[in-house]
């Protein structure tokens, strides 16, 4: 079976450039996540969605964030402009939300290296 | 504020014996608990969760027990095996259906031959 399937891997790009992270959840996965891993602040949510809706941004850190999930099997997240301080590891994730909701964790992606200069 | 702490940035333990991780958390809304496993390039994989509703569960060489009065969780890995080499989180949320989850910030587990 096909993970949670992240591009790209690595991304390096001048500061004010706008960036965009993709992220493709498993096949019948109605909740996708995007996190955010860095050394201070470790692994944090930023934003989820179920059934594409946007239920809780709370984690998105400025409006310079933006995410979309124009349909099931594909979710962008956006930075523009970029600052280096948006520097990360950038993770999506998938989970189907449905009982038994014990078994059903929340599978990740390998993720997008984001480095801002 | 961090409402869930690994107070132990690393362990280092020999191979065949018992890794201990702990887990530490605040908010006594948090009902569902759950470990992942991260090797380095990769994301994060589920290893093991837990209910509040128990107070052990046990899945192969993982073993997560949980008290609900000190707000600790802690993984058993027996025996260790050199794969078992990575960083290890552990997360809560509220409810199993919960979809939004707090980390810990991760120990990392050496495992040596």
């Amino acid at each position: 079976d096909a993970g949670v399937i992240q591009s790209p891997r690595h991304e390096v790009t001048e500061m004010g450039q706008e960036v965009t992270l993709r992220c493709k959840p498993i096949s019948g996965h109605n909740s996708l996540f995007w996190y955010r891993q860095t050394m201070m602040r470790g692994l944090e949510l930023l934003i989820y969605f179920n059934n594409n809706v946007p239920i809780d941004d709370s984690g998105m850190p400025e409006d310079r964030f933006s995410a979309k999930m124009p349909n099931a099997s594909f979710s962008t997240l956006k930075i523009q402009p970029s600052e280096p301080r948006d520097s990360a590891v950038y993770f999506c994730a998938s989970r189907p939300n449905r009982a038994p909701y014990s078994n059903q964790p929340q599978h990740f992606g390998d993720g997008t290296r984001l480095s801002i200069l | 504020d961090q409402q869930v702490k690994q107070n132990s940035p690393s362990l280092s333990v020999q191979e065949g014996r018992i890794s201990i991780l702990n887990c530490d958390y605040t908010n006594s809304m948090f009902d569902y608990f759950l470990w992942y496993k991260k090797y380095p390039a990769e994301g994060p994989t589920f290893l093991i969760s837990i209910s509040s509703i128990k107070d052990k569960n046990e899945d192969g060489r993982f073993t997560v027990f949980l008290n609900k009065s000190a707000k600790h969780l802690s993984l058993h890995i027996v025996p260790s095996q050199p794969g078992d080499s990575a960083v290890y989180f552990c997360a809560a949320s509220i409810g199993a259906a919960g979809n939004k989850l707090t980390f810990g910030g991760g120990t990392r587990v050496l495992v040596k031959p």
